[in-house]
């Protein structure tokens, strides 16, 4: 069962503009999340993560947010740049643990 | 730091073969996990081995398993392969020090079984 669910396989963003891309999850019991990114042929690069005890991390352009009551997170990136397209995908683990459930992932296009 | 590296980066076995994958971590991260990359399952955790220990394991059958020697290098085999196990293997790579370190994963080996 997928327990790390992006619901969105793609979107497509105008240069400049915020990316918005979603994650939920059913496991109650993960206390860290983390985004990656990937490229074609290339191993999942990290991003950003946070812990279940923050709502809020920021880095640069991107901003993940979490929403345990909704078991929710999204990652913003503002502004967008074309090199920003890539797979984008959202992984959790429990007990900070190192098996880390990966959702499907979701293919993010900047336009110019 | 040199990254984590996989060989071979590409491969092609026939069904019933076995294959031996290996995996070389950050300098002095001393975690080792495996993942299965496939388009319909997406990326699937195989196991994680810590200090020569495989610490934690997915679902996957016995056909699958490793290993990680003195160095922190990590081995992958899979043996009496099926046309279902043609996937992109990923390697990680972590310090573990502290609770909730990322993971950092290598370029990955490509292996198509015919």
């Amino acid at each position: 069962d997928q327990q790390v669910k992006q619901n969105s396989p793609s979107l497509s963003v105008q240069e400049g503009r915020i990316s918005i891309l979603n994650c939920d999850y059913t496991n109650s019991m993960f206390d860290y999340f983390l985004w990656y990114k990937k490229y074609p042929a290339e191993g999942p690069t990290f991003l950003i993560s946070i812990s279940s005890i923050k709502d809020k991390n920021e880095d640069g352009r991107f901003t993940v947010f979490l929403n345990k009551s909704a078991k929710h997170l999204s990652l913003h990136i503002v502004p967008s740049q074309p090199g920003d397209s890539a797979v984008y995908f959202c992984a959790a683990s429990r007990n900070s643990g190192y098996a880390l459930n990966f959702g499907k992932g979701t293919s993010l296009l900047v336009t110019p | 730091k040199a990254g984590v590296t996989q060989t071979p980066r590409y491969l092609i076995k026939t069904r019933g073969q076995q294959v031996t994958l290996s995996c070389s971590p950050i300098s002095g991260h001393r975690s080792v996990s495996w993942y299965q990359q496939t388009p319909g399952q997406g990326l699937q955790f195989l196991f994680e081995y810590f200090s020569e220990t495989q610490r934690n394991k997915g679902n996957f059958p016995g056909r699958f398993s490793g290993r990680q020697f003195s160095n922190s290098r990590s081995e992958m085999n899979v043996s009496t392969l099926e046309l279902g196990d043609s996937a992109l293997y990923l390697c990680a790579s972590s310090p573990d020090t502290q609770r909730g370190e990322t993971q950092y994963f290598g370029p990955g080996t490509r292996l198509l079984v015919l």
